[in-house]
């Protein structure tokens, strides 16, 4: 079956500092990849999407590029600011697979000032 | 143009009774999906409607059940609550099944079972 895999958090850094959040991928057919981020107390919001293979996906300074030959998503952030601290989570969506998304574990992401 | 909505925002029940969750979802959109984010089981997919229809379901129990209306909201039921049951149920609608659609999420409801 198809699943996620996401580095486990917390992660904390620095206001203005590089961020990866590493994501891998297992899946039968050709999914479409997402990150989502949820503010505390709030429900999932869309970061970005890539819906093939070397696509690119971004949104407020946040990429992440579909990587089919090491089955990966890792998000990045040049510069990351306080109000970036959420918990970020990778899913997949395959219409092979009934169409839901399967998620990571998500990745508390804390800035600090 | 509206989001997802979900009611109510918070709810709280004690073990052995029933609960009904509401979902609108975005205008336009057919498809609505149901999952459940329990502390430490992360998101977990519970059921998929389109077009009225059950499309999907994941791995729960069938006191977990619910139903699409015809403007395409949807309704979730859990019935004979358990503790375990305490979690935020999300629910997100998408304009249909393709292979490039995208689910937008409401903000949830949380449910805590005493």
């Amino acid at each position: 079956g198809n699943s996620v895999t996401q580095m486990e958090g917390p992660v904390t850094l620095s206001e203005e500092a590089f961020l990866t959040i590493n994501c891998t991928y297992t899946a039968t057919g050709y999914p479409s990849l997402f990150w989502y981020v949820q503010y505390p107390g709030e429900g999932l919001q869309l970061l970005l999407k890539a819906t093939k293979a070397d696509d690119k996906g971004s949104n407020k300074g946040f990429e992440a590029t579909y990587r089919k030959e090491t089955t990966s998503f890792h998000l990045e952030k040049g510069s990351v600011q306080v109000s970036d601290s959420a918990v970020y989570f990778c899913a997949l969506s395959d219409n092979n697979a009934g169409n839901m998304l399967t998620f990571g574990g998500g990745t508390r992401l804390m800035v600090k000032p | 143009e509206a989001g997802v909505t979900q009611s109510p925002t918070h709810l709280i029940k004690t073990r052995g009774q029933q609960v009904t969750l509401r979902c609108s979802p975005i205008s336009g959109h057919t498809s609505v999906y149901w999952y459940q984010q329990a502390l430490g089981l992360g998101l977990q997919f519970l059921l998929w409607y389109d077009e009225g229809e059950e499309r999907n379901r994941g791995n729960f129990p069938p006191r977990f059940s619910g139903r699409q209306f015809p403007n395409y909201s949807s309704e979730l039921n859990v019935n004979a609550l358990e503790l375990e049951d305490s979690a935020l149920y999300l629910c997100a609608s998408s304009s249909g099944s393709g292979t490039e659609e995208t689910q937008y999420f409401g903000p949830g409801t949380r449910l805590l079972v005493l």
